[in-house]
């Protein structure tokens, strides 16, 4: 009965690849997320996406795209990884204006 | 409590004490936020909100103050717990005619994080 999972857990790829992370909510909410944590533990939102709207971080580079196949999908595209692009990644759902649900995160490194 | 800076803020209590968490907000047009507190290895999960109409909210052990007077947040702990060892993350959400588009994007506090000793 998970509420926000995403898949993998963990994926080690290398410089110059692309991949894909996957989240799935099965909570009927109508909006979802994509969020980056830093090594400091920081985070910063980088999409937030309903059946509406994409709102973009302007700060996220092209190179990263949501692609929502329907309401409880939301999965995150990287093209031409980048060392900096090491950090975990995490999907979270809502219902608009309201709290979020976070899944469990995937650990991004690039070598 | 929480700051922007190179390291994230540390807060250490005994067990049984009370501990309480600050952080300050930017946005005067913020109308709804929200404590998170991530525990190692796992995702931020909600722990209280209160919206911009109110200046206190209890919860379980938990208590949220709002202060809009200065923008600032603070989440009180009572009898902290082991269990409780997180970090703690504050949230502001703009209300969607604030913000662009008609949609909004919440943004997150730096955290905090809370060491309770046994």
């Amino acid at each position: 009965d998970t509420a926000v999972s995403q898949t993998p857990k963990y994926l080690v790829t290398q410089m110059g690849n692309d991949k894909s992370i996957k989240c799935e909510q099965n909570l009927g909410h109508d909006t979802m997320y994509w969020y980056k944590q830093d090594s400091k533990k920081f985070l910063k939102i980088m999409f937030s996406y309903n059946n509406k709207e994409l709102i973009i971080n302007e700060t996220v580079p092209n190179r990263f795209s949501p692609k929502s196949p329907d309401k409880a999908h939301l999965n995150l595209h990287i093209n031409s990884l980048e060392l900096g692009d090491s950090a975990v990644y995490f999907c979270a759902s809502s219902f608009t204006s309201r709290e979020q649900y976070f899944g469990p995160g995937t650990r991004l490194t690039v070598t | 409590g929480e700051s922007v800076g190179l390291h994230l803020p540390t807060l250490s209590v005994q067990e049984g004490d009370n501990s309480i968490i600050n952080c300050a907000y930017s946005n005067s047009a913020s109308d709804y936020f929200i404590w998170y507190k991530q525990e190692s290895g796992k995702g931020p999960q909600f722990i209280i909100d209160i919206r911009s109409n109110m200046d206190k909210r209890q919860g379980q052990r938990v208590t949220v103050l709002l202060n809009k007077t200065v923008k600032h947040l603070s989440l009180q702990i009572a009898a902290t717990q082991p269990g409780d060892s997180a970090v703690y993350f504050c949230a502001e959400n703009i209300s969607p005619s604030h913000a662009s588009g008609g949609s909004y994007i919440p943004t997150f506090g730096r955290g905090t994080s809370l060491i309770v000793h046994p």
